[in-house]
Parts: structure tokens; sequence; C-alpha cells
């Protein structure tokens, strides 16, 4: 594999289930990073970590929890979401927590909360 | 404050026709970076570009180019000749100030290529 990788593509859940979302690097990268891409909005970053520690979040609602057990894996546990959760999780990652360093994304998982 | 405007929310253009995507950015910083990403159907983003503020330079690759005007904060992509391929929303994004990271992007203009 290369590049970012995203599991599960597609995620439909009810608003009182438990589910993760998995983001793995292979590009050597130091950082990572999860979006929210919700119809009509601009891209809203919501965690960063920078070898492993959580250097950013961005008022995240705590049903949201993010994991970044090594520098090429990162996950974000959901638990009882609302419907206005429902949108395009976009993983990220970058060399460094800089922009001299172009971030390079997944394909993101699309999640349903019903 | 930073802030990214693409007007264009979407552009239907004909196959082999030139279209130029526009970008306004606002920020206070003297040192900034710019980018566009490039978003098809499948959703992933796809990292086209990076422009630090004291490159002015305009660049060229391949059918893409894009000019970077300080005067008039603006940053725009070309496409000459388009392809169904170049089908995709396009997002340009801004980070500002030394050592930041965070990426403001604008809400993206989708761009239609018709056979």
């Amino acid at each position: 594999e290369t590049g970012v990788t995203q599991t599960p593509r597609h995620l439909v859940m009810g608003m009182t289930n438990k589910k993760s979302l998995k983001c793995e690097q292979h590009l050597g990268h130091n950082a990572m990073y999860w979006y929210k891409q919700s119809a009509k909005k601009p891209l809203e970053l919501m965690f960063v970590y920078n070898f492993k520690e959580q250097t950013e979040n961005n008022s995240v609602p705590s049903r949201f929890s993010p994991e970044c057990p090594n520098s090429s894996h990162l996950f974000l546990h959901l638990h009882t979401l609302q419907p206005e959760d429902s949108a395009l999780y976009l993983c990220a990652s970058s060399g460094g927590v800089s922009s001299r360093y172009e971030q390079y994304f997944g394909p993101g998982t699309r999640l349903t909360v019903t | 404050a930073q802030k990214v405007t693409q007007a264009q929310t979407e552009i239907s253009v004909v196959e082999k026709e030139d279209v130029t995507l526009d970008c306004v950015y606002e920020t206070r910083d003297t040192t900034y970076y710019l980018f566009w990403y490039k978003q098809p159907p499948s959703g992933e983003l796809v990292f086209l570009i990076r422009r630090n503020s004291f490159d002015e330079q305009n660049e060229i690759s391949g059918r893409y180019s894009w000019n970077f005007q300080k005067s008039t904060s603006s940053f725009n992509f070309t496409i000459t000749a388009s392809q169904v391929v170049d089908s995709a929303v396009y997002f340009c994004a801004l980070s500002s100030g030394a050592g930041s990271y965070q990426l403001t992007f604008g809400k993206g203009t989708k761009l239609s290529v018709i056979p």
C-alpha cells in the first residue's frame, strides 16, 4: 500500500453505536490530521498529532475521540453521534507540523449517522 | 484572521477549453503559504501545488499553471485544454504565519468538463 489509506470507506451508524475510523500512512511522515468535510462547508481541521502527541484540538465535541498509537496510525473513535455529524472524514499526513510540508490526504470515510 | 474566497461555486466547460479558477486570500502575515488541491469524485484530496509568500514566480506544470499576484492577493489556477478527467472540486488553501501548519480552505470550485 502506498500513500494514506482509510477504512472503512463508508459507515452507517446509529446514534447509540460506537465505531472507529482508521487511518494509516505509508509515507514516513511525522504528523497526522483529522478533517471533517460537510456539505457546503469548508474543510474543518479537527485534530493534529505530531510524533504521536496531540498538538491541536479545534473545539471538537468529546463524542469524537482521537488516538495515535504511532506516527503511522491514527484512529477516530466515535460514540453517541448526532445526525449533524454525518460527513466525509478525511485523514492527512505531512512530513512535519509546518506549512513547509504539504499534507497528503486519504480517500476519506463517508459517515452517515441515522 | 485568515480567509480564502473561491467565488466560483461551479464551472462547466467543454473539453479542450481553457478554464481559470479564482482564489483570493486574506492574511495579515507576511509569511504564508498557498496551496491548491483537487478532489475527484472518489473523495481523496490530491495535492497540486504549494507556494510561499516570497516566491511570486508563476508556475507551469503540463496543462496546469498558477498565477500568484500579491498585489491583488490572488492565486489563480488555469487548466489549459481541459479534459474530462479534470472534472473535480478544486480547493485553494492558505496557511499563514511562520511555523503555522493549519490550512484554511476555500469552499471549493466544482469543475465539470463536458465531452
